[in-house]
Parts: structure tokens; C-alpha cells; sequence
């Protein structure tokens, strides 16, 4: 069965501090597709980044970046130089294809930006 | 952003009455979703469906009746429920019914609290 673990339950930071998330994922699926997602204070989930099981590219978007790496079974997810914007709950998930368009989440990683 | 709205923003009921959740995706998807995040559990994925039809019970309790009476709408009718209810009931709507490759868009949530 699939499973999201995000160990970090919460994490505080100083303003500029860099800071990494960790996911760790499991499935017996060769085809899947691993997703971050960001919900500020407001409630809604916000979509970051989806990778797929054959990309192990690891990608970089502004201040955001991500290093998937299967032989661990990771997907993590680093903000670099964070804000206090960037205070929120930000959630790991994975689908499988054999699964379709279920996904599971990781409990989430409180961050907290202090300013 | 106004691409999945949700109403009502927050809701009180006592457990013999009857309510519903609403939910409207303006994305032109053709997959919707209904999620409940509580406070102590990751976020648990509860109905799925795909073009109209209901394709995952997440082992919901009967008490939850959903209701999708077409690709942009998508209803939860909530009757005698339990304080243990009570929680943040988020609706998501995705392109490609069925596969796993699409992320979800997700809408404010209905803040529910069971007296």
C-alpha cells in the first residue's frame, strides 16, 4: 500500500534561514507520481510540484527547490533564504498509477518563519 | 483565486440535523473530491468521483452522503453526525478523471464543528 512519512511535525526558522522538509514515501507501483502541496493559514492547499517516478531531476523554482532521489525513497523539499510568507503547513502525497487518481498524504510539516 | 469555491466557509450543527457541503469547481475538470482534515490525522481522502460517478468510498460512515450531479458540482450531506466530525472538509477537483498523473485543485473547505 502507499504511504507518505513526514517526520517533521513542525519546524521554526529565522527569516533568511534555509530549511529543508523531508518526505519519505513507500509503494510497490513502478509508475507514480510524488506531489508538494502548501496551505497557508487561509485552508486551501496550494499545488507546488509534481515529479513522476522516471524524472529524478531535481528541480529548482525561485527559492524553491526539490531533490527526489529514489534508492531512499525521497522526496525533499528545500526553501532557500525563507520568508515569513512562507509560514504555512506544507504537505507531501503520492499517486499511484495502478491506484489512479487516489492520493495520500503525509501528516505535514508545520514551518514556522519568524521574522 | 477562484477556481474551487466552497459554501458555506464555516459551519455549527447539532447531531440531528441535517446540512450539506457545497462545492464548485469553475476548472472544467471532470474529477472531484471530498477530503477531511482533522486536527490529530493526516488528511483523509473520502469520495471520489470520476465523470459523475462515484468511484472510491474511503470506508466513509453512512452519516456522509455525497452527491455530484454533474462535472462542476459536488454536494455533502451531512446527517446525524458526532462531535468526532467535527474537522475541515476540503473539496479538490483534478483534470483526467482517473489517472494519477494530475495534481489536485483544492478549494477553501468548510470549517464543520458538531456540537
Amino acid at each position: 500500500a502507499q504511504k507518505v512519512t513526514q517526520a517533521q511535525t513542525e519546524i521554526s526558522v529565522v527569516e533568511k534561514e534555509d530549511v529543508t522538509l523531508d518526505c519519505v514515501y513507500e509503494t510497490r507501483d513502478t509508475t507514480y507520481y510524488l506531489f508538494w502541496y502548501k496551505q497557508p493559514p487561509s485552508g486551501e492547499l496550494v499545488f507546488l510540484i509534481r515529479r513522476n517516478s522516471f524524472d529524478e531531476q531535481n528541480e529548482i523554482s525561485g527559492r524553491y527547490s526539490w531533490n527526489f532521489q529514489k534508492s531512499t525513497s525521497s522526496f525533499n523539499f528545500t526553501i532557500t533564504a525563507s520568508q515569513v510568507v512562507d509560514s504555512a503547513v506544507y504537505f507531501c502525497a503520492l499517486s499511484e498509477a495502478m491506484n489512479g487518481n487516489k492520493l495520500v498524504f503525509g501528516a505535514g510539516t508545520i514551518l514556522r518563519v519568524k521574522s | 483565486e477562484t477556481g474551487v469555491t466552497q459554501t458555506p466557509r464555516h459551519l455549527v450543527m447539532g447531531m440531528t440535523n441535517k446540512k450539506s457541503l457545497k462545492c464548485e469547481q469553475h476548472l472544467g475538470h471532470n474529477a472531484m473530491y471530498w477530503y477531511k482534515q482533522s486536527a490529530k490525522k493526516p488528511l483523509e481522502l473520502m469520495f471520489v468521483y470520476n465523470f459523475k460517478e462515484q468511484t472510491e468510498n474511503n470506508s466513509v460512515p453512512s452519516r456522509f452522503s455525497p452527491e455530484c450531479p454533474n462535472s462542476s458540482h459536488l454536494f455533502l450531506h451531512l446527517h446525524t453526525l458526532q462531535p468526532e466530525d467535527s474537522a475541515l472538509y476540503l473539496c479538490a477537483s483534478s483534470q483526467g478523471a482517473g489517472q494519477a498523473y494530475n495534481e489536485q485543485y483544492f478549494g477553501p473547505g468548510t470549517r464543520l464543528t458538531v456540537t
